[in-house]
């Protein structure tokens, strides 16, 4: 049974950084892709990064400077960091596994990360 | 990058009939003769669910009553007939490019 699930803090302080953890389970992270995509609240989607499975990694230019995404294959996990955190960053964090064509076939349950004082 | 152009921006349909969302993609999202383009179904505090993926295949245990289409750069998402069960947001997403896009998302509601 494919699962991901989000780990983290729920709470940062501006200008700090945020590491989340995405757990996987019945996949192989040297099989899949897996993104990070967010969501503030009452707002839509926006696509962060990925990490391949092959190691490589591609960001969102908005965030790039920011922005780093790695894995531990062998603990099956996925690590975001996220430094010098505003509170616009306020959001859900999703971790989701891609398929073949870009879309994203499972999600985690996501994490709520607010940023403030 | 790619820009998603989603309408309306909510929709309130009587039960049982037709909801039609549109995408509009500000280039081709065509690869190998394949629309990358992909629908989410995002229930009210859930996580997004696929629901077509490559334009018009459903994902697996999707029902029939949601269907995609692709009319020059205008994609759209059919459901018919509406149930109560679909009140959520809608989101395409494009896969063909980076940085990867979402539509700005569709409030379905039952008039």
């Amino acid at each position: 049974q494919v699962q991901l699930k989000e780990s983290g803090p729920g709470l940062v302080q501006p200008s700090q950084t945020l590491s989340l953890t995405c757990t996987v389970a019945g996949f192989s992270l040297t099989s899949y892709n897996v993104h990070w995509v967010r969501q503030p609240p009452g707002k839509g989607l926006e696509w962060m990064g990925v990490i391949w499975n092959t190691g490589g990694t591609r960001y969102n230019s908005a965030l790039k400077s920011r922005l780093s995404i790695s894995k531990d294959t062998s603990k099956s996990q996925v690590f975001l960091k996220m430094n010098s955190l505003q509170t616009e960053d306020t959001a859900t964090y999703y971790c989701a596994r891609a398929a073949t064509y870009g879309y994203f076939d499972y999600w985690g349950q996501g994490v709520m990360v607010t940023v403030s004082s | 990058n790619i820009v998603l152009t989603q309408s309306p921006a909510s929709l309130a349909v009587i039960l049982g009939q037709k909801a039609t969302i549109s995408c509009t993609a500000s280039e081709s999202v065509n690869k190998f003769g394949i629309n990358l383009m992909h629908w989410y179904q995002q229930k009210p505090g859930q996580l997004p669910k696929i629901l077509i993926y490559n334009e018009f295949s459903r994902a697996p245990g999707i029902p029939a009553r949601f269907s995609g289409d692709e009319a020059e750069l205008n994609f759209t998402l059919t459901i018919e007939p509406v149930e109560a069960d679909d009140v959520a947001t809608y989101y395409c997403q494009q896969g063909l490019t980076f940085p990867l896009t979402f539509g700005s998302g569709t409030k379905l509601e039952i008039k």
